[in-house]
This record gives structure tokens, C-alpha cells and sequence, in this order.
């Protein structure tokens, strides 16, 4: 599975939208690009996943450029319970393995 | 409602005792599930796959003997941490994929504590 790129941490104010990157240069035509977040001590949640059009739903969306070698997950209007840390993982639809990357530490702000 | 449901939440056990987790599927059957581990400020890291009716998947550097796989039902996958050590202190958390969707579920986890 490809590797991912995120930055380690971003600050959002509360209410704005938050737009939090991730590299994928190695993404190969038939993996997906999943985002999940971790709340702390909890297990991780699913948030959004595309393979090559944007996608959005009740959480967020999804911008994936056109040559797939990155995307950006937006969430809207950012809450203090956003806060958490993000993952972006690629992996085939019907593989097995998700493997986790560093991550992106987003905090909101009051 | 939850999909996945790990027991125990929290264990503490002392040096040299096994402890053995409970994974459960509660939503669909699953031929698969995943097991992870979470040191403190790092990231989840794979440990090994375990597969209904057969022999766990382990990742490289994941020692077999010590953290025991058995998936012996489509709705069940224990591990079991053999001799426990401190250094096995961590938060264990388990996955399955729902194959339709690819959506990867994830149990709440379990922090074990190793005295």
C-alpha cells in the first residue's frame, strides 16, 4: 500500500473550515484514499473515503486532485470536539491491510 | 450503535500473567479482523490479521508465540498476551472490514497495563 504525507499538527479556530492535507505520490489507479480520526483513548473512526471524485457527507468532504497524488479533507465549520488527531490512508477497496501514517494533530481553537 | 466491541476496556495484570481481549463483530459477519497497537503519542501499528478457521498474518517483528490470534467464530477474534511484560503495555484496538463499502470498523479499544 501507498505511503501517505501529513503535517504533524494544525490549529483551526472553532467555526471555520478546516482543511487538512495529505500527500499520496505513490497512490496507484485502484486505491481508495480513506480518512479516519482518533479521538484520544478511543478507537479510531471512519470519516469519509474516495477514489477519485470529490466526495462529501454529514462529516465532511473530500478533495482529491486530479493526478491523485493528493487530497484534503474539509470540515466545514470546525466544533472543539473536532479536535482529535487525522489519518489518511490509501488502500484497495478489497484489501485487507490499512496501514497508519503519522497523522495530523488538529486542534480547534475556542 | 457500535459495529465492533472489544472487552475488556481496561485490564491491569501483573508481570508474567497472560491476558487474552476480546474482539466481537456485531454488525456482520467477518471472515477478517485486524489487530492493532498504540504506545503512547505514536501512531496504530498493524500487529496482525486474523483469519476465521485459520492461522493469523503477522506483521514483520510481531512475535506469534507471544500475542496468540484465534478466530474460531465469523463474529470472534481474541488475542492473547502471552507472559505479559511491562513493555507490553499498551492500547490494543481491533478492526473489520466491511467488505461492500471498505469501510474499516474499529472496536473502542483496550488499555492494558502491565505491572
Amino acid at each position: 500500500d501507498a505511503k501517505t504525507t501529513q503535517p504533524p499538527s494544525m490549529d483551526c479556530a472553532e467555526g471555520r473550515a478546516a482543511n487538512l492535507p495529505c500527500n499520496h505520490s505513490t497512490i496507484s489507479g485502484n486505491e481508495y484514499v480513506y480518512w479516519y480520526r482518533q479521538i484520544h483513548s478511543q478507537g479510531p473512526q471512519y470519516i469519509i473515503h474516495g477514489l477519485k471524485n470529490n466526495e462529501t457527507n454529514e462529516m465532511a468532504s473530500l478533495i482529491i486532485t486530479e493526478d491523485r497524488k493528493s487530497s484534503t479533507l474539509i470540515l466545514p465549520h470546525a466544533t472543539l470536539r473536532d479536535t482529535a488527531v487525522y489519518y489518511c490512508i490509501v488502500s484497495l477497496f478489497t484489501g485487507n491491510q490499512f496501514y497508519f501514517g503519522t497523522g495530523t494533530s488538529l486542534t480547534v481553537i475556542p | 450503535g457500535a459495529v465492533v466491541s472489544q472487552h475488556p476496556s481496561r485490564v491491569i495484570c501483573k508481570s508474567g500473567t497472560s491476558v487474552k481481549i476480546e474482539c466481537r463483530s456485531l454488525d456482520f459477519q467477518a471472515t477478517t479482523m485486524f489487530w492493532y497497537r498504540q504506545f503512547p503519542k505514536q501512531s496504530l501499528m498493524l500487529m496482525a490479521t486474523s483469519n476465521e478457521g485459520s492461522k493469523a498474518t503477522y506483521e514483520q517483528g510481531v512475535e506469534k508465540d507471544k500475542f496468540l490470534i484465534n478466530h474460531a467464530s465469523l463474529t470472534l477474534s481474541t488475542l492473547t498476551v502471552t507472559s505479559a511484560h511491562p513493555e507490553d503495555s499498551s492500547f490494543y484496538i481491533c478492526s473489520v472490514k466491511q467488505s461492500n463499502t471498505g469501510e474499516l470498523f474499529f472496536g473502542e479499544g483496550s488499555r492494558l497495563t502491565v505491572l
